[in-house]
């Protein structure tokens, strides 16, 4: 069965930088686009960053464009995040999820499969908290 | 940027009610670009709904999702003891994806 572990968070220091990861395993992982969403303490969830199935495409959120970097690698069905410049307000659990892209803009980015099943897998999350 | 309206914030139900969830978008969403969601304390969420009305493998069909005009509906026909959690919807016609805010359904 499809399954997606994060792991890397921790406690970090406002403008330190962390390195989130997801392992993935029971699907063809070079096939699918993947994601990261965040959730911060109590609040509800926010879209941060996509990456095409083979890595030469990457989209960001605006609160994290610049900072985070999405990156993958699929000789190793992994998915990675990398975070710099940590605020505050990036304290949040951060989930890795699995969607499937119809193609890439270059004016308006990704497009998701019409019908598709949106973000069908997810991780159970690693927790990011940035505090002094 | 769409925004995602859902309402109401919180439903108090009994097991065995029907529950029914709404999300209103700020600019047109196309049905074949709206998912929802459930989450239960401490898990990630779970897709139940994709494609406005499309049940996600696994989903019992006491859930279902409808829309009319702008106005996206999720509706619950008996509430088991298992489905009170939170709701979200989500559209993916236009990035940034966004997602609603969150309907709590808590038990009566």
């Amino acid at each position: 069965q499809v399954q997606l572990v994060e792991s890397g968070g921790g406690v970090v220091q406002p403008g330190r930088s962390l390195r989130l990861s997801c392992a993935a395993s029971g699907f063809t992982f070079n096939t699918y686009a993947m994601n990261w969403v965040r959730q911060a303490p109590g609040k509800g969830l926010e879209w941060v960053a996509v990456i095409s199935y083979d890595g030469s495409n990457k989209f960001y959120s605006d609160s994290v464009k610049g900072r985070f970097t999405i990156s993958r690698d699929n000789s190793n069905d992994t998915l990675h995040l990398q975070t710099s410049s940590l605020r505050p307000e990036d304290t949040a659990v951060y989930y890795c999820a699995r969607s499937e892209l119809a193609g890439w803009s270059a004016r308006s980015g990704p497009r998701m499969l019409r019908g598709g099943k949106a973000f069908d897998h997810w991780g159970q999350g690693t927790l990011v908290t940035v505090s002094s | 940027e769409i925004v995602l309206t859902q309402s109401p914030g919180t439903l108090s139900l009994s097991p065995g009610e029907r529950a029914t969830l709404s999300c209103r978008a700020s600019q047109s969403v196309s049905s074949g670009y709206l998912a929802w969601y459930q989450q239960k304390p401490g898990q990630a969420p779970r897709l139940l709904i994709y494609a406005a009305s499309s049940r996600a493998a696994d989903i019992p069909d006491r859930f279902s999702g409808s829309e009319s005009g702008a106005d996206f509906t999720l509706t619950i026909s008996r509430l088991e003891p298992e489905d009170f959690a939170v709701y979200y919807c989500q559209q993916y016609d236009s990035s940034p994806w966004t997602f609603g805010q969150g309907t709590k359904v808590e038990i009566k």
